[in-house]
């Protein structure tokens, strides 16, 4: 079946530190992929997606593009802030499903 | 709008027990889908409800089972309660079903902050 494998954390990383938090997948076919962020004590927000080969998402600063040759969708940020700190799950879904098939997450602290 | 809500926000019981979460979607969403959080096993998809039918099931024993209602909101109900039940529950709504690329790709899922279930 569909899987999702995230880097391990925690990452720990000083504000204005270049992020990177890996994400690669095995799934047939054409899946969308996902960012998702939970902050503490808080459901998933969704922080950028990507839909079909080479596309890149973006938001806030984080980037993240769907590489079909490698299947992955690493995030990306440039300069971190404190206020980044959280937890980062990265997930894809099938054309035509709801269910979406996450990582195991990757907590991240920016100290200031 | 309004956001996902779920009611209770917190819940303990102790092993045997049933129990009954709540989820109410933002207006006008139709697709409602449920996921069990755990620091083990991660987000695990549980059921996805559309238009008061189960579209699709996730790999949970009998004891957990849902329901939509004409209003779109959806309750979950877990039976004979485990400490292993012990688990944050996520509710997400979202316009359609994503049944076509189209839809898919706007087809934003919105997550509510939870139920954290306690089984003592």
């Amino acid at each position: 079946g569909d899987s999702v494998t995230q880097m391990e954390g925690p990452v720990t990383l000083s504000e204005e530190a270049f992020l990177t938090i890996n994400c690669t997948y095995t799934a047939t076919g054409y899946p969308s992929l996902f960012w998702y962020v939970q902050y503490p004590g808080e459901g998933l927000q969704l922080l950028l997606k990507a839909t079909k080969a080479d596309d890149k998402g973006s938001n806030k600063g984080f980037e993240a593009t769907y590489r079909k040759e490698t299947t992955s969708f690493h995030l990306e940020k440039g300069s971190v802030q404190v206020s980044d700190s959280a937890v980062y799950f990265c997930a894809l879904r099938q054309q035509g499903a709801q269910k979406l098939v996450f990582g195991q997450g990757t907590r991240l602290t920016i100290n200031p | 709008k309004a956001g996902v809500t779920q009611t209770p926000r917190y819940l303990i019981k102790t092993r045997g027990q049933q129990v009954t979460l709540s989820c109410s979607p933002i207006s006008g969403h139709r697709s409602v889908s449920w996921y069990q959080q755990t620091p083990g096993q991660g987000l695990q998809f549980l059921f996805e409800y559309f238009s008061e039918t189960q579209r699709n099931k996730g790999n949970f024993p009998g004891r957990f089972s849902g329901r939509q209602f004409s209003n779109s909101r959806s309750e979950m109900n877990v039976s004979t309660l485990e400490l292993g039940d012990s688990a944050l529950y996520l509710c997400a709504s979202s316009l359609f079903r994503g049944a076509t690329r189209q839809e898919g790709r706007n087809n934003e899922q919105f997550f509510g902050p939870g139920t954290r279930l306690t089984v003592l």
